[in-house]
């Protein structure tokens, strides 16, 4: 049973750059998280994904976007990249099951923005 | 706004010694509570989680974590650390309604001595 897995690795990418990251969930589940993680912090939440809707957005800038797919994997879009967004970003995946989700993360995409 | 502090920021044992992490969340409300663990090079793994029910949980591992509502409280125990127990310990909340997201303390970062 494959766990949720994310490309790429990592990313060296330079400021005002786009980027866009990849996840895909655990097998049986629907809903994909987003959180990034920079140094020394613990993840935060930037949105999160459930019928291909964006159904919570956390304190993130426009330039955070998504999307979900009909398979139910789902893209991390950040445009007009700034030296700050260098972090981890994690994709979490869940059943969509409301109070009752735990989520489930993959390993993450290193960004580094020169 | 909902917050979780992790008071330890860095803690070193020797093997055998007794575990006590704290986490402390500022929601008065209905929560859901998680403890993740991030082995060196892994990815974030779920310990234990609290939904409802009886407040002193147990996860794997040997791990188990008491929820003392009175005290917005979730700590994180374990009566004899190995040296594989070396990793980050994140604490996160999640309110029963109105949200999707996890919020985060900013993680202990545990060294177990052999």
């Amino acid at each position: 049973d494959a766990g949720v897995t994310q490309s790429p690795t990592h990313l060296i990418k330079t400021r005002g750059q786009q980027v866009t990251l990849r996840c895909s969930p655990k097998s049986g589940h629907d809903t994909v998280s987003w959180y990034q993680q920079a140094l020394g912090q613990g993840p935060q939440f930037i949105f999160q994904y459930y019928e291909e809707e964006e159904r919570q957005r956390g304190n993130f800038p426009d330039r955070f976007s998504g999307h979900q797919f009909p398979n139910y994997s789902s893209e991390l879009n950040v445009n007009a990249l700034l030296l700050g967004d260098s972090a981890l970003y994690l994709c979490a995946s869940s059943k969509g099951q409301g109070v009752l989700d735990t989520q489930y993360f993959g390993p993450g995409t290193r960004l580094t923005v020169l | 706004a909902q917050s979780v502090s992790q008071h330890n920021h860095h803690v070193i044992l020797s093997e055998a010694a007794s575990l006590e992490l704290g986490c402390n969340y500022s929601y008065g409300g209905t929560v859901n509570l998680f403890w993740y663990v991030q082995y060196p090079g892994q990815h974030l793994q779920l310990l234990l989680k609290y939904f409802s029910g009886d407040p002193l949980v147990k996860g794997i591992k040997g791990f188990e974590a008491e929820f003392i509502k009175s005290k917005f409280s979730f700590n994180l125990r374990k009566p004899s650390v190995q040296w594989s127990d070396t990793a980050e310990y994140f604490c996160a909340v999640t309110r029963v309604s109105g949200t999707y997201k996890y919020i985060f303390g900013t993680g202990t970062r545990l060294k177990v001595l052999a």
